[in-house]
C-alpha cells in the first residue's frame, strides 16, 4: 500500500541554519510528490511539485526538495532558515494506483530559533 | 474573495445539534474536497467530489453528509456528532478530475469543537 513516511515529527534549527526535512515515500510506480507548508490557524499551501523531468525541484520562499528515485525520497531542504518559516510541513504523494488521490505524511513541525 | 473560503472558522456545538459547514472555491476548478485534521494524525481525506458528482467516500460515518449542489460549492452537514469528531475540518479543491498529480488549493479550514 502508498505511503508517507516523515522522519521527525518535530524539528528545531537556528535562524540562519539549513533546514533538512526528510520524507520517504513507497510506491510500485512512479509517483507525483509534494510539499505543502501549514501556518497557524491556515490552510495548507504548496511549497513545490515534483512530476516528471528534472529532479530537483524549487518551490517558493527558498525551499527546495529532491527526488531520489533510489532511496524513495523527497527530503525538503532550505539553505538558510527564517523565522517566518516556522510553521508545520507535510508531504504528499499521488500514483496512479490509488486512483491518483493525495496521500499525507503525519507533518513535520519546523521551530526555528532567534 | 479569492481562491478557497470556508465558513465559519470556527464552530461549537452540542452532541445533539444539527451544522452545516461551507466552502466556496473562486478559481473555477472542478473538483473538491473535504478533509479532517486531527492533532498528531495525518490528513483523513473524507469526501471527494468531481463535477459535483461524489466519486468517493472513505468510509465517513453517516453523521457527515456531503453536499455540492455546483462546481464552486461544497457544503458538509454535520449531525449527532461525537466529541472525537472536534478536529479542523478542510476544504480543498483542484482544477482537474483525473486526480493524479492535480495540485489541491486548500481553504483555512473550520475548526469544530464538539461538547
Amino acid at each position: 500500500a502508498q505511503s508517507v513516511t516523515q522522519l521527525g515529527s518535530h524539528v528545531s534549527v537556528s535562524e540562519g541554519a539549513l533546514v533538512l526535512l526528510r520524507c520517504n515515500y513507497s510506491s510500485s510506480v512512479p509517483p507525483y510528490l509534494f510539499w505543502y507548508v501549514q501556518y497557524p490557524n491556515q490552510g495548507l499551501q504548496l511549497l513545490l511539485k515534483y512530476t516528471t523531468g528534472a529532479t530537483l525541484v524549487k518551490g517558493i520562499n527558498g525551499f527546495e526538495a529532491e527526488f531520489k528515485k533510489s532511496e524513495t525520497s523527497f527530503h525538503l531542504t532550505k539553505p538558510s532558515a527564517h523565522m517566518s518559516d516556522a510553521a508545520e510541513y507535510f508531504c504528499a504523494v499521488s500514483e496512479g494506483n490509488q486512483g491518483g488521490k493525495l496521500i499525507f505524511g503525519q507533518g513535520t513541525e519546523l521551530s526555528v530559533k532567534p | 474573495e479569492t481562491g478557497v473560503t470556508q465558513t465559519p472558522r470556527h464552530l461549537v456545538m452540542g452532541m445533539t445539534n444539527k451544522k452545516s459547514l461551507k466552502c466556496e472555491q473562486h478559481l473555477g476548478h472542478n473538483a473538491m474536497y473535504w478533509y479532517k485534521q486531527s492533532a498528531k494524525k495525518p490528513l483523513e481525506l473524507m469526501f471527494v467530489y468531481s463535477l459535483e458528482e461524489r466519486v468517493e467516500n472513505n468510509s465517513v460515518p453517516s453523521r457527515f453528509s456531503p453536499e455540492c449542489p455546483n462546481s464552486s460549492h461544497l457544503f458538509l452537514h454535520l449531525h449527532t456528532l461525537q466529541p472525537e469528531d472536534s478536529a479542523l475540518y478542510l476544504c480543498a479543491s483542484s482544477l482537474g478530475t483525473s486526480f493524479l498529480g492535480e495540485t489541491q488549493y486548500f481553504g483555512p479550514g473550520t475548526r469544530l469543537l464538539v461538547l
